[in-house]
């Protein structure tokens, strides 16, 4: 079974700054996709960015990047020039490539935008 | 991209009532769809996976008889919560399957707020 591990409930950052989600899971699969999603007030899952675990490189999306550390079994979300929009609840997901069924969700991390 | 919707929005049932919800993939086709349960600030909870043509698969502990889940169609995949009581109020969300250009997407629907009273 998959895993997946936030440990951090609560994060706040000063708008303009920089800040980092940690995500870590455990799996014995080797082609799999790992996933940031935002949750904002209104409910509806948004997609932040992805990862091909196959890819060596680290997804980027405009101010969104990820440190994909595959031994470590590491997901971190890097938010760079954080903004008001930004508060909202973000989930780390996983994705089995090969049977590409259900997300295997963290525990979420709310983050909170200081103007 | 890729549009799921989710009907309705929210609802409000007298317990002992049956409320369905719809998930819909509007431009492609899902052959599998999957309902999550969400309690407020948790995670999302699998609750059942959707197979267009054939039976669910139900997460362990979750009654199939209570969430009676249906997918008759490639675009359609609906749950049923049958007898309804207070402790089923919650936000439920769908998600549709799709492979497009060669790899697999998920897509979520914009959830619904049920409320049992």
């Amino acid at each position: 079974a998959q895993t997946v591990t936030q440990s951090q409930p609560e994060m706040s950052v000063q708008e303009a700054e920089t800040v980092t989600l940690s995500c870590t899971y455990d799996t014995s699969e080797n082609n799999y996709y790992l996933f940031w999603y935002k949750q904002p007030p209104s409910r509806q899952m948004i997609l932040v960015i992805r990862q091909e675990a196959y890819k060596q490189q680290n997804a980027t999306e405009n101010r969104f990047s990820v440190n994909f550390q595959k031994a470590a079994k590491s997901f971190s979300l890097k938010i760079s020039d954080s903004q008001l929009g930004d508060t909202a609840m973000y989930f780390c997901a996983f994705m089995n490539a090969n049977t590409g069924n259900q997300f295997y969700f963290g525990t979420g991390t709310s983050l909170t935008v200081i103007p | 991209g890729a549009v799921v919707s989710q009907h309705p929005s929210w609802v409000i049932c007298k317990s002992g009532t049956s409320v369905k919800i719809e998930c819909r993939s509007l431009d492609f086709q899902a052959t599998t769809m999957f309902w999550y349960r969400q309690f407020p600030k948790k995670s999302l909870m699998l609750m059942a996976t959707s197979n267009e043509g054939s039976k669910a698969t139900y997460e362990q502990g979750v009654e199939k008889d209570k969430f009676l889940i249906n997918h008759a169609s490639l675009t359609l995949s609906t749950l049923t919560v049958t007898s309804a009581h207070p402790e089923d109020s919650s936000f439920y969300i769908c998600s549709a399957r799709a492979v497009l250009t060669g790899r697999i997407e998920a897509f979520f629907g914009q959830g619904t707020r049920l409320t049992v009273v």
